[in-house]
């Protein structure tokens, strides 16, 4: 079955620090990666897709296969990327259900 | 098209009665998501439909719950005889499925339920 872990509940990083937020899937194939942010009193938004290979706001995410993981970095946090990010997990060519890990609540301290 | 949207946005009811939620996605999605998200916890996945049919419901789902999802438009998600453990956010999301990859879901603002 398809999963995702995060393993950090909260994160919380100083304004300026880099950022790293992990997450770690079990496929043994080539799935589709996401990450997935809910700013406060906003609706779950799409931030980046690995099949896109594009940075978005500042945060990037490689795809690791032989560790699978593809965690979310970005070098310089800012005040406003405090946010719940989730990683989520699709098996392209079947029915391509979408799971999500737990979340990771990323705090950045001004 | 104001994206995806859900009602009611909150509803609070006595254990043991029946809900009903709404989910209006997209118009060009073709497939529709539900998922439940407790305090502190992920999205959780309910069930999804691919247009009209019904593709997967949870196993972990009781059979308190259905969907449906008629002429793949807009869908429902019943809950029938609540107990205190359905009280969570139901998130609905939409999206169009193409060439065998999932795509960007667009998520709803979720309703509320709260069993008392």
């Amino acid at each position: 079955a398809q999963r995702v872990t995060q393993p950090e509940k909260l994160l919380s990083v100083f304004k300026g620090a880099p950022v790293e937020l992990k997450c770690n899937y079990s496929y043994s194939g080539s799935p589709e990666l996401f990450w997935y942010v809910q700013y406060s009193r906003q609706r779950l938004q799409l931030l980046l897709r690995h099949i896109s290979r594009e940075s978005i706001k500042g945060f990037t995410a490689d795809l690791n296969k032989g560790e699978t993981s593809f965690h979310l970095k970005k070098p310089f946090a800012q005040e406003e990327d405090s946010a719940m990010y989730y990683c989520a997990l699709s098996v392209p060519g079947g029915y391509q259900k979408v799971t999500f890990g737990t979340g990771t609540k990323l705090q950045v301290i001004p | 098209d104001t994206g995806v949207s859900q009602d009611p946005r909150h509803k609070i009811t006595k254990r043991g009665q029946n809900v009903t939620f709404r989910c209006d996605p997209i118009s060009e999605h073709n497939r529709l998501y539900w998922y439940r998200q407790t305090l502190g916890q992920g999205p959780e996945f309910l069930t999804y439909f691919q247009n009209e049919a019904q593709l997967e419901k949870s196993r972990l789902l009781s059979d308190r719950f259905s969907a449906e999802r008629p002429k793949g438009s807009f869908s429902t998600l019943e809950i029938q005889r609540t107990e205190q453990g359905d009280s969570a956010m139901y998130l609905c999301a939409s999206s169009f499925v193409e060439a065998g990859f999932a795509g960007e879901l667009f998520f709803g603002e979720g309703s509320r339920l709260t069993v008392l």
